[in-house]
């Protein structure tokens, strides 16, 4: 069974410009994660969805920060513009019920350096 | 405040050492713990559940206190595979959020031959 896939695994940009990642989770999954980890820090969420509604997105930087997920699989994060400080590691995951039960599927992220 | 303290270490420990991690948690009403590993440059994964009895899965022996709010990860004979981030993670609920996992920053795990 194929995994959380996410693209691109690597994004170099210079401030200002935009940049979005997309994520494939597990099929059959209903609930999807993204979450932003920095260099010796913890994963903190983003942004989650039941299905193609986002239930929980109060950490998420809306003037700059979008997501969507149509159709209630795929999905992506967009970032515009980009700032120095979104340098960061971008992990989507998904999980299997809306319960949260703890058992979260990461894919391998996307490591967007903003110069 | 963090929901979730750790201590980041690193440990680094002999093959065939044991060794302990611990973390803190802030919400008393937390539901659900666990722990996690994350090799270097790799994505989390599932170590195991915490339940309040303890449970054990081979070497790994976690324990949960829910008085003094802090669950501990015990590896017992380490292997050189055991190097990694271990990240203490909490299920909490707060206001109307269903149920939030928070990451630790992780302890990281060196052992050495």
């Amino acid at each position: 069974e194929a995994g959380v896939v996410q693209s691109p695994r690597y994004k170099i940009i210079e401030k200002k410009q935009p940049v979005a990642f997309w994520c494939n989770p597990i099929s059959g999954h209903n609930t999807l994660y993204w979450y932003l980890q920095n260099l010796g820090q913890g994963p903190e969420l983003l942004i989650r969805y039941e299905n193609e509604e986002a239930v929980d997105d109060s950490q998420l930087p809306k003037d700059r920060f979008s997501a969507e997920r149509l159709k209630g699989v795929d999905s992506t994060l967009k970032i515009q513009p980009a700032e120095l400080g979104d340098s960061a590691v971008y992990l989507c995951a998904s999980s299997a019920t809306d319960r949260n039960t703890g058992e979260l599927f990461f894919g391998e992220g996307s490591r967007l350096t903003v110069l | 405040r963090k929901e979730v303290e750790q201590d980041p270490g690193p440990f680094n420990v002999p093959e065939g050492a044991t060794v302990a991690f611990n973390c803190t948690y802030s919400n008393s009403a937390s539901q659900s713990f666990f722990w996690y590993r994350q090799d270097c440059r790799k994505e989390p994964k599932l170590l195991m559940s915490v339940y309040s009895s303890g449970n054990e899965d081979g070497r790994f022996t976690a324990q949960l206190n829910r008085a003094s709010q802090y669950i501990s990860l015990l590896i017992r004979d380490s292997k050189l595979s055991d190097s990694a981030t271990y990240l203490c993670v909490v299920n909490s609920i707060r206001g109307s959020t269903l149920g939030r996992l928070y990451f630790g920053r992780g302890t990281q795990l060196t052992v050495w031959p």
